[in-house]
């Protein structure tokens, strides 16, 4: 059974970057029809997709938030990250690391993590 | 970007009602639609992939119905662990989108 276990500060200062990282349990992270994602939940709000790394290391951002975003993998410990530079308190959410599954011609997000409240503030 | 707009935003309904839920599409998306159910505090959980696929584990009153851009998901007899948020997905592009959200209450 997949677990993705999220890890990282709950508080940020305004200007700095915020840092995530979540661990694959079951090693599947280099499994060609995966893919790892992270998604964001402003409190009180709907979901918002962060951007995706596939196999090949390529990376899709949100385009509001590619200046800032970098993805990266480290298959060697079977873990993905997210770094968010330039934080303001519009990035207060909580953020979750999600494995993305690729079905034939369909996508989805099958696996989430358990999300990590990241507040924003001096 | 591809805007997802479900309807209503809330919904109140009781034990073995049956339930619809919109998600109207911005421009055709095919069948590269999902649902989401999010529970108070928990991470979302997959309940339907290519608009009418149901994800394992799932219960078979949920389903899911539609094509190009308007679809529909349908609870058939509403249980108490039902009572939560609902959203809609596009896969049709990689820039994902989600919609506002549904709030089904009691």
């Amino acid at each position: 059974q997949l677990q993705l276990q999220q890890s990282g500060p709950g508080l940020v200062k305004p200007s700095e970057t915020l840092s995530l990282t979540c661990i694959v349990s079951d090693g599947s992270i280099t499994r060609s029809n995966y893919f790892w994602v992270w998604i964001r939940q402003p409190p009180g709000k709907g979901l918002e997709w962060i951007g995706s790394i596939y196999n090949s290391g390529t990376t899709n951002d949100h385009p509001s938030l590619r200046s800032r975003v970098t993805i990266s993998v480290d298959n060697s410990k079977n873990q993905f990250s997210l770094d968010l530079r330039s934080v303001t308190a519009a990035d207060t959410a909580v953020y979750y690391c999600v494995r993305g599954t690729s079905s034939g011609y369909y996508t989805f997000f099958d696996s989430w993590g358990q999300g990590t409240l990241v507040t924003v503030s001096s | 970007d591809i805007q997802l707009t479900q309807s209503p935003s809330s919904l109140s309904a009781s034990v073995g009602d049956r339930v619809n839920i919109t998600c109207r599409a911005s421009q055709d998306i095919s069948i590269y639609l999902n649902w989401y159910q999010q529970k108070q505090g928990k991470a979302p959980r997959l309940l339907i992939y290519a608009a009418s696929s149901l994800q394992g584990g799932v219960p078979s009153r949920f389903s899911g119905r539609g094509s190009g851009t308007d679809f529909t998901l349908t609870i058939s007899s509403l249980q108490p662990e039902d009572f939560a948020t609902y959203y809609c997905q596009q896969s049709y592009t990689a820039l994902y989108t989600f919609g506002q959200g549904t709030k089904l209450e009691v």
